[in-house]
């Protein structure tokens, strides 16, 4: 099983509409967790940090769920400009400091 | 602020080739990442460094592949020799601690004919 897994999609998406992805991750031990956004042919940008329960900035929403293992990300209100691909990002089973990326969930976002 | 800034950008080269990418990481980011990007792979950790020191190689593909990094703001890969395999884009990363948040550059985006 890898360590985090993540739905490629593509998820597509009108504008205007809610979409919320999930992430299954191993490492139960895990404290902290990342959601990164990256454009095609860019770097992965930091969206959010997870590190409780939850947390929320504007439109996204990303929830931890320790008892199933799995973190989500909302987007409310979708635009246009939230067409990327979504990278999850946990803390490692083999290694202080390690961080593992998902290989992400492609959303398109339609007119 | 500056961010993180890798060169090159691009680099094409014939395979056998010696290949350095380079690094600075955010000043005063104790940690600095190495991945390496590919559509099937996905994003895959090479190594990491903690005050200049090499903490975790494991993820360095083979003996062709090494890392450096001589102070705190500077870092280098090298490929030699390199391998149509190896063409990825390969990206540079610096957090201020290892449970904060990695900042990337914008890559290298490594073609080896």
């Amino acid at each position: 099983r890898k360590e985090v897994e993540q739905d490629p999609g593509p998820f597509n998406v009108p504008e205007g509409a809610t979409v919320a992805f999930n992430c299954t991750y191993s490492n139960s031990a895990s404290q902290s967790f990342f959601w990164y956004r990256q454009d095609c042919r860019k770097e992965p940008k930091l969206l959010m940090s997870v590190y409780s329960s939850g947390n929320e900035d504007g439109r996204f929403t990303a929830q931890l769920n320790r008892a199933s293992q799995y973190i989500s990300l909302l987007i409310r209100d979708s635009k246009l400009s939230d067409s990327a691909t979504y990278l999850c990002v946990s803390p490692s089973t083999s290694g202080t400091y390690k961080y593992i990326f998902g290989t992400g969930t492609r959303l398109k976002v339609l007119a | 602020d500056a961010g993180v800034i890798q060169s090159p950008r691009h680099e094409v080269t014939e395979m056998g080739q010696e290949v350095t990418l380079r690094c600075k990481p955010i000043s005063g980011h104790d940690y600095l990442f190495w991945y390496r990007q590919t559509m099937m792979r996905g994003l895959e950790l090479l190594i990491y460094f903690n005050n200049n020191v090499p903490i975790d190689d494991s993820g360095m593909p083979e003996d062709r592949f090494s890392a450096k990094m001589p102070n705190a703001s500077f870092s280098t890969l090298k490929i030699q020799p390199s391998e149509p395999r190896d063409s990825a884009v390969y990206f540079c990363a610096s957090s201020l601690s290892g449970y904060q948040p990695q900042h990337f550059g914008d890559g290298t985006r490594l073609s080896i004919l």
